[in-house]
């Protein structure tokens, strides 16, 4: 089974540049999230999809971020303009849609950006 | 969100047991125990997961205290690939699609 596929790997570019990042999640999973982690903390959620629904984007800094999921299926978050406190792994995660308990979290490799 | 404490490092010997603790005191009865672990430039992975009986798998056991305020997640014999951070988190089933929100995490490392 094909896990969680994010490109880039890496990206770097000056600070007020644009940026995005693309994920492709498992098969037949209709929740997606995206989570940000700055080097040395924990993952931080920014937004979590249900098919092509927003479920929660409370944490998203939108005035630069947006983040979309066309049909239900693929995921972009795009940074614009990009800030220094920007750089971090962009982890993207699915999972099957689950009204109660478990519904484990499957995370991609991570996109990593160093703004300069 | 309720909130975990885990210690921030620990040590262990390869091919030992390895404990780690998670302290959750506000957990309420709507929340399962998760724990995640992270290898290094890689992105999370699950480990197991519980509600008030401890519970196996091939990775790893989980002891839940008889309170539910604290949790252990139990290694039977630490490997080198096992250094890692290790996320306990608490995932309410009232949430739609149970967000996960991580925490600092302990960072195990493994010695030879």
């Amino acid at each position: 089974e094909a896990g969680v596929a994010q490109s880039p790997r890496y990206k770097i570019i000056e600070k007020r540049q644009s940026v995005a990042f693309w994920c492709n999640p498992i098969s037949g999973h209709a929740t997606l999230y995206w989570y940000q982690q700055i080097l040395g903390q924990g993952p931080k959620l920014l937004i979590q999809f249900q098919n092509n629904g927003v479920v929660d984007d409370s944490q998203l800094p939108k005035d630069r971020f947006s983040a979309e999921r066309l049909k239900g299926v693929d995921s972009t978050l795009k940074i614009q303009p990009a800030k220094l406190e920007d750089s971090a792994v962009y982890l993207c995660a699915s999972s099957e849609w689950t009204s109660g308990d478990t519904g484990e979290l499957f995370f991609g490799e991570g996109s990593r950006l160093t703004v300069l | 969100d309720a909130k975990t404490t885990q210690p921030n490092s620990m040590e262990s010997n390869e091919e030992e047991p390895v404990h780690l603790p998670c302290n959750h005191s506000t957990i309420s009865g709507t929340d399962y125990i998760h724990w995640y672990r992270q290898l290094p430039s890689q992105g999370p992975e699950y480990v197991i997961h519980g509600l008030t009986s401890n519970v196996n798998n091939r990775m790893a056991s989980l002891a839940i205290a008889e309170d539910r305020k604290s949790s252990t997640l139990i290694l039977h014999r630490a490997t080198l690939r096992d250094a890692a951070v290790y996320y306990c988190i608490l995932r309410s089933i009232l949430f739609q699609g149970g967000k996960l929100i991580f925490g600092q995490g302990t960072e195990l490392s493994v010695k030879p």
